[in-house]
């Protein structure tokens, strides 16, 4: 089974700032990587995926994200983050032909005006 | 927005009483799971299904059964609740093995 690590469980962020959430998940011959957001009370919302192709993603909300191979990770970016987007945030991954998603931990994004 | 409830939203029930978690789908997809989500451990796998009467094990699931006999319900059942069960509760729906779509979650106390 796969398995993956956010590395921050909390990250501040001012508004307007970049924010860089880190996955790194265990080595597989193939996988696919996914992020999602857990607004507050709410259930989780798919900001992106990564299937096959290009190794960088774009995803809802101005988010993006980077499938690194040799590194394992699949990090999500936002060049500039608004208030609205405090939130916790997935990193999950499935491995080819595993019809089971593993999930991280969680990151907790808060934003700061 | 996929057509994906559950009921309840919330319960409080006693340690040693059975519970029962409903999950109803919209959208004819054929694979549904059930997740408990607990602070420091994201999501967890406790059952999944990939058609009617077909149901696996997840990572989590001493304590919990599970049983589809219609495309849009999966239930999910705790035999008999412990205190270690209180957690909030997600089904999840999707008609292929890798894009899930997520419902409100339940709620769930065991005192």
């Amino acid at each position: 089974a796969q398995s993956v690590t956010q590395l921050d469980s909390q990250v501040p962020v001012f508004e307007e700032a970049p924010v860089e959430l880190r996955c790194n998940y265990s080595s597989s011959v193939s996988v696919y990587l996914f992020w999602y957001v857990q607004y507050p009370n709410q259930g989780l919302q798919l900001l992106l995926k990564y299937l096959s192709g290009s190794t960088l993603v774009k995803g809802i909300n101005g988010f993006e994200a980077e499938f690194n191979k040799s590194q394992t990770s699949f990090h999500l970016r936002k060049p500039s983050v608004h208030i609205s987007d405090t939130a916790e945030y997935f990193c999950a991954v499935a491995g080819s032909g595993d019809y089971k998603l593993s999930f991280g931990a969680g990151t907790t994004v808060t934003v700061r005006a | 927005d996929a057509g994906i409830t559950q009921s309840p939203r919330h319960k409080v029930t006693e340690t040693g009483t059975p519970v029962t978690l409903r999950c109803h789908q919209t959208e004819n997809h054929r694979y549904m799971y059930w997740y408990r989500q607990d602070p420091g451990h994201g999501l967890r796998l406790i059952h999944y299904s990939y058609g009617v009467k077909d149901t696996d094990k997840g990572e989590v699931s001493d304590g919990y059964s599970v049983s589809r006999s219609k495309t849009e319900d999966f239930l999910l059942t705790l035999e008999s609740a412990t205190s270690s069960q209180t957690s909030v509760y997600f089904c999840a729906i999707s008609d292929n093995p890798y894009e899930q779509y997520f419902g409100p979650g339940t709620r769930l106390t065991v005192t």
